[in-house]
């Protein structure tokens, strides 16, 4: 089973912290992408990486930034967390071919106070 | 701008009957749909995709159609049951960008 594992279920950070989102895939996928779920917004994307190295802005990249130094690992980097970063932050993995389904992690619900 | 819509933020529909999710969208690019089912506190799960050049794809209770020229897709579950209860997103990927854009999501709730 392809697995996506998110490195934490809760986080609770203050206003104007450095945050990393860590996330690992197990499934030698080439893409791999971060989404925040928000209520009535549905799941916007913040950023993908379809290769080591490289990436793209998705939707509403303002104040994320991403790393991706090896294929397996996808991390999301809130420079300086505000409370309108609160959200479920979701990651996930898919094969490069743009035919098939993303496969999610859990889910990282973090609040920022 | 939303390119994929949902415009129905919830639906009640009773044990055993059909349940019909829809789902527009404006990207005449997007070829490739995807339904997922997303519980609260966990990550959505894939339910059943349809590439645009398919009108239709079936598994199990689970049918996905897809209206091309109306720009239009639903979801049918039949039957429903207490169980199918959560929220559904629709979601569409372009295979020159790889990207998957989500729609704002259903709750499906199934009355027993």
């Amino acid at each position: 089973d392809v697995k996506v594992t998110q490195s934490s279920r809760y986080l609770v950070k203050r206003t104007g912290e450095k945050v990393f989102l860590e996330c690992v895939q197990d499934m030698d996928h080439e893409n791999m992408f971060w989404y925040r779920q928000d209520p009535g917004l549905g799941l916007r994307l913040i950023y993908f990486s379809y290769d080591v190295k490289m990436k793209e802005k998705g939707d509403i990249p303002e104040g994320y930034s991403v790393s991706r130094e090896k294929k397996e690992r996808f991390s999301l980097i809130l420079e300086s967390a505000s409370t309108n970063q609160t959200s479920m932050y979701l990651c996930a993995s898919s094969l490069s071919s743009g035919v098939g389904e993303a496969f999610f992690g859990q889910g990282t619900r973090l609040t920022v106070v | 701008d939303q390119q994929v819509k949902q415009n129905s933020p919830s639906l009640s529909v009773q044990e055993g009957r059909i349940s019909i999710l829809n789902c527009d969208y404006t990207n005449s690019m997007f070829d490739y749909f995807l339904w997922y089912k997303k519980y609260p506190a966990e990550g959505p799960t894939f339910l059943i995709s349809i590439s645009s050049i398919k009108d239709k794809n079936e598994d199990g209770r689970f049918t996905v159609f897809l209206n091309k020229s109306a720009k239009h897709l639903s979801l049918h579950i039949v039957p429903s049951q207490p169980g199918d209860s959560a929220v559904y997103f629709c979601a569409a990927s372009d295979a020159g960008t790889y990207k998957y854009i989500f729609g704002t999501g259903t709750r499906l709730k199934v009355l027993a």
